[in-house]
C-alpha cells in the first residue's frame, strides 16, 4: 500500500536559520502530495501541495518540489521564524476509483529558538 | 466558508465507560474521514465515508469503534467500552476532491 517516510524530530533551529524536512513516499501511481501543519492546540491546516511531478507548492515562504524521480517532497524555508514553530506532517492522496485515502507520515516536530 | 466543526474538545472518561464524537463536514463534501491520533504519532485513518457510504473502515476496531454519517452530512464516532490506549485526538476531516481535505480542530480524549 502507500506510505509516506517522514524526517524524524525533533528538529530545533535558531531564527532566520535554513529549514528542510525530508518526505519520501511509496506509491503505485500518481499521487497528490501535500504538507499539512498542526500549530500548538489547533487542528491539521493545509500548508501546501503539488498534483503532479516537478510542481512545486509554495505559501507563506515554504516550499517543497514534486519530484518523481526520487519519489520526494521535501519542505524548505530559507529563512524560519518562532512563529514557524509547529508540527509538520507530509501526505499523499492517490486516485483509486472513489477509494482514495490520505495517508501521512508520522509528523516532525519543529521548535524555531529566537 | 464555514469550517469542519467537531464537538467536544476534550474529554475525560473512565476505562470502560463509553463515548461519542460528533463531526459536522463542510457543506456540500461528499467525503469525511475519521482519524486518530496518538500522541507522537501521525494521523490513523480509522473510517472513510463516500456520502453516506463506508469506503473503507479496515483500520476500525470493530469489536469497540462504531461510526455512523446521517443522510450524508453529520457524522458520529463511537467508542463502547474505551480502554486506555484509545486516549489520542480524534480528527475529522472532509473533502470534495482528492486534491485536499479539511480538518476539524479535533477532539482529545483521555482515559483514565
Amino acid at each position: 500500500g502507500n506510505s509516506v517516510t517522514q524526517m524524524e524530530g525533533p528538529v530545533t533551529l535558531s531564527e532566520e536559520a535554513f529549514l528542510t524536512i525530508n518526505c519520501t513516499y511509496t506509491a503505485t501511481g500518481y499521487p497528490s502530495l501535500f504538507w499539512y501543519v498542526q500549530y500548538p492546540g489547533e487542528g491539521l491546516q493545509l500548508l501546501l501541495k503539488a498534483t503532479k511531478a516537478d510542481d512545486k507548492g509554495s505559501n507563506k515562504g515554504f516550499e517543497a518540489t514534486y519530484r518523481k524521480e526520487t519519489t520526494s517532497f521535501h519542505l524548505e524555508k530559507g529563512s524560519v521564524q518562532v512563529s514557524d514553530s509547529a508540527v509538520y506532517f507530509c501526505a499523499l492522496i492517490e486516485f483509486n476509483f472513489g477509494n482514495e485515502k490520505l495517508t501521512f507520515g508520522t509528523g516532525t516536530r519543529l521548535t524555531i529558538i529566537p | 466558508e464555514a469550517g469542519v466543526a467537531q464537538s467536544p474538545r476534550y474529554k475525560i472518561i473512565e476505562k470502560r465507560q463509553s463515548v461519542a464524537f460528533w463531526c459536522n463536514p463542510i457543506s456540500g463534501h461528499a467525503t469525511l474521514y475519521w482519524y486518530q491520533q496518538i500522541l507522537g504519532q501521525g494521523p490513523k485513518l480509522l473510517i472513510q465515508f463516500q456520502n453516506n457510504g463506508v469506503v473503507d473502515d479496515s483500520q476500525l476496531p470493530k469489536d469497540r469503534f462504531s461510526a455512523e454519517r446521517l443522510k450524508g452530512v453529520d457524522s458520529t464516532l463511537k467508542i463502547q467500552p474505551a480502554k486506555l490506549e484509545d486516549s489520542a485526538v480524534y480528527l475529522c476531516a472532509s473533502s470534495s476532491t482528492v486534491t485536499e481535505a479539511f480538518f476539524g480542530q479535533g477532539t482529545r480524549l483521555t482515559v483514565v
